[in-house]
């Protein structure tokens, strides 16, 4: 029972570079989430997917784009990375009746 | 739009010792979920409890306890003989309400508590 799988965990880009930060999750949950995680802001949502087929912006989405690959995956892409984009990552998942379930992060330097 | 405030940016004490953390939130939905998660120093996230709004009995799991008052907007989390386990990142969590999106949950965080529990 793995739950919300992210990879890497790990990643240090160059400016400009880009990524994609993969998530996955085997609940059968219909709902996908990415937040990121900064030191005295909480975690603030960057996309989300309602179900499989959606996605919509959230607080910041700015600087990344999503795709809601089929049910279980729900990627995330940095397509010039900006050292504003250091972050540690999360992926979570639910449906109605569950609380959200996280992965175990992604931390990520731009250099 | 929601909001959840921490105030409490770090909380240090010795170990046994009871700890409070406070967490006040806005909304203007009638309807809506209140979460606490622990992140403790490996990193995770760890689901703590889920409260709906129309349920403001307090919860109690063992030495965890929550108080959540509608009146005064607050959502508070209690630890009742601390151990230095409990050391970690606590954040309260807001939804907000996803209307006609079965199971779609926007939760809004707060900045997120540091207790750190000394032996």
């Amino acid at each position: 029972n793995a739950g919300v799988t992210q990879t890497p965990k790990f990643q240090v880009l160059k400016t400009g570079q880009s990524m994609t930060l993969q998530c996955a999750q085997d609940m059968n949950h219909n709902s996908m989430y990415w937040y990121r995680q900064d030191p005295g802001m909480g975690l603030r949502l960057i996309y989300y997917s309602a179900s499989e087929g959606t996605t919509d912006k959230g607080e910041v989405p700015n600087g990344y784009n999503v795709s809601r690959l089929n049910k279980r995956e729900f990627s995330l892409r940095l397509e010039s990375a900006a050292p504003s984009q250091t972050s540690v990552y999360f992926c979570a998942s639910t449906t109605g009746s569950s609380p959200l379930h996280f992965g175990n992060g992604t931390r990520l330097t731009v250099t | 739009a929601q909001k959840v405030t921490q105030a409490q940016t770090e909380i240090s004490v010795v170990e046994k010792e009871d700890v409070t953390l406070d967490c006040v939130y806005e909304t203007r939905d009638t309807t809506y979920y209140l979460f606490w998660y622990k992140q403790p120093p490996s990193g995770e996230l760890v689901f703590l409890i889920r409260r709906n709004s129309f349920d403001e009995q307090n919860e109690i799991s063992g030495r965890y306890s929550w108080n959540f008052q509608k009146s005064t907007s607050s959502f508070n989390f209690t630890i009742t003989a601390s151990q230095v386990v409990d050391s970690a990142v606590y954040f309260c969590a807001l939804s907000e309400a996803m209307r006609g999106i079965q199971g779609a949950q926007k939760l809004v965080f707060g900045q997120g508590t540091r207790l750190t529990i000394n032996p």
